[in-house]
């Protein structure tokens, strides 16, 4: 069945400092892929996402290239602030109706 | 207007006693899904509603575990005799529609339950 591996936490980083989280997946036919965040005492929501091979998502400052060939979503960001201390989870759907499908989170700390 | 709102926001409740969360989805919003998160892991998906169609059950752990939805609104999920695994923060989510996996999904707070 479908899955999505990231890499584990908590990633500690100082202001300004480079961040990646790592996300692989498996999954049948062509999924489309996410990165969720949830903030301190809020709601997950969407950071950027990606429906085909070579696209490109971005938001606040994040990116994540889907590669096929790799089957990697890895999410990037060149200069992390303080507020984006969240946990961050990639997921995919692969199924027409939208069912995600999560890896386990990876928590990111920022220090100032 | 309001995003998605879930009640109560935590609920303890004894081993063996039913529990009924509620989900309030976006207005307008036809699709709804439920998921679990258990400490430290990731969200399990447990059951999806579109529209008057049958919903998606495949999710849901075990016949302790039911949902209903009236029309396209109000959601509630409901687990008898509860056990402490079932301990975990159930998220509802909704969205516009289920023609593509690329709609978003906006989620709600969350309730955690904690089963004692």
């Amino acid at each position: 069945g479908d899955s999505v591996t990231q890499m584990e936490g908590p990633v500690t980083l100082s202001e300004e400092a480079f961040l990646t989280i790592n996300c692989t997946y498996t999954a049948t036919g062509y999924p489309s892929l996410f990165w969720y965040v949830q903030y301190p005492g809020e709601g997950l929501q969407l950071l950027l996402k990606a429906t085909k091979a070579d696209d490109k998502g971005s938001n606040k400052g994040f990116e994540a290239t889907y590669r096929k060939e790799t089957t990697s979503f890895h999410l990037e960001k060149g200069s992390v602030q303080v507020s984006d201390s969240a946990v961050y989870f990639c997921a995919l759907s692969s199924v027409s109706w939208g069912k995600l499908q999560f890896g386990a989170g990876t928590q990111v700390v920022v220090t100032p | 207007g309001a995003g998605v709102s879930q009640s109560p926001s935590n609920k303890v409740t004894e081993k063996g006693k039913d529990v009924e969360l509620r989900c309030d989805p976006i207005s307008g919003h036809t699709a709804l899904y439920w998921y679990r998160q258990r400490l430290g892991q990731g969200l399990e998906f447990l059951i999806y509603f579109q529209g008057n169609s049958a919903p998606d059950k495949s999710g849901l752990p075990s016949d302790r575990f039911s949902a209903e939805r009236t029309g396209e609104s109000v959601s509630t999920l409901t687990i008898q005799r509860t056990q402490q695994e079932d301990s975990a923060v159930y998220l509802c989510a909704s969205s516009q529609a289920s023609g593509g996996s690329s709609y978003e999904q906006y989620f709600g707070p969350g309730t955690r339950l904690t089963v004692t």
